[in-house]
C-alpha cells in the first residue's frame, strides 16, 4: 500500500503561473520528501523536510508540512516549460532504515 | 562521478527465464534500494541494503533475490520471471539512513511476456 496520496493527480497550467500539488499520509513519519521525475527518467530529489518543521524554501518551491493534518504541499511559483514532470512525495516512516514510501504522483504539465 | 549507473536499459523476457539488474554507485553510499515503478504509480520498495553485507524485504519482495556485492554494488534477481514484475526497476543510494535524499539511476525497462 502507498503511503501518500497527491492530488491533483494531473495539473496543467499556462507558463508563468504557480503550481500547487498537496500529498497526505497516512502514518507518523521522520520527513517527507519531494521528487521530480522526467517522463522516461529517474527520480530526482527537489526538497525534504523534517517533521519539526512547517516550511522550507528551496528557489522557486516552497514546501510546508502540517503534521496534525498528515499534510503536505508543494508550490512552484513562476512555472516554466522546464518544469514540466511528475512529482512525487515520499514519507519517511521507518527512521534508521529510510524505508520511503512514494505517492502515485502529480503529473505537470506547463503550457507555453 | 557517473552516481548511480544500472544495467541493462532495456530487457526483455519470456516467462520463466531468469536474470540479473545489475546496479553501481561510485558516491561511497551505505544505503542502497530497489524499487519498482508500475504505469501511472508511485515507487515501490522491492528490497533494501542498509549497509554493506545486510540486505532486507520491502515492501513487494516476492519474485526476487538481492545481492549487495560490495559496498559499490547491489544487484536484483528474478529466478523465474513473470508478467507481473514488468515494471520499471530503479535503484538509489543514499550516504547513510536517517533523513537524506535518495540519489537514483535512470532505471531499466523489464518487458515479461
Amino acid at each position: 500500500s502507498q503511503q501518500g496520496e497527491e492530488d491533483p493527480q494531473a495539473l496543467s497550467i499556462q507558463e508563468g503561473e504557480n503550481a500547487t500539488m498537496n500529498c497526505s499520509y497516512k502514518t507518523s513519519i521522520n520527513n517527507l520528501q519531494w521528487y521530480r521525475q522526467n517522463s522516461g527518467r529517474g527520480l530526482v530529489h527537489l526538497i525534504l523536510i523534517r517533521s519539526n518543521e512547517r516550511e522550507k524554501h528551496s528557489g522557486r518551491l516552497r514546501v510546508t508540512l502540517d503534521t496534525s493534518k498528515k499534510s503536505s504541499s508543494l508550490l512552484i511559483t513562476a512555472s516554466r516549460a522546464a518544469d514540466t514532470a511528475s512529482y512525487f512525495c515520499a514519507t519517511d516512516a521507518y527512521g534508521g532504515a529510510q524505508k520511503l514510501v512514494f505517492g502515485q504522483g502529480t503529473r505537470l504539465t506547463i503550457n507555453p | 562521478n557517473a552516481g548511480v549507473t544500472q544495467t541493462p536499459k532495456f530487457q526483455v523476457l519470456k516467462t520463466g527465464q531468469s536474470m540479473t539488474l545489475q546496479c553501481a554507485q561510485d558516491m561511497n553510499h551505505n544505503s542502497m534500494y530497489w524499487y519498482r515503478q508500475d504505469p501511472g504509480m508511485g515507487l515501490r520498495l522491492i528490497y533494501y541494503s542498509a549497509s554493506e553485507g545486510t540486505t532486507d524485504k520491502g515492501e513487494v519482495p516476492n519474485g526476487y533475490n538481492v545481492s549487495r556485492l560490495n559496498k559499490r554494488e547491489f544487484s536484483l534477481r528474478l529466478e523465474s520471471a513473470a508478467p507481473s514484475q514488468t515494471s520499471v526497476y530503479f535503484c538509489a543510494s543514499v550516504p547513510r539512513a536517517g533523513g537524506y535524499e535518495q540519489y537514483f539511476g535512470p532505471g531499466t525497462r523489464l518487458t515479461v511476456t
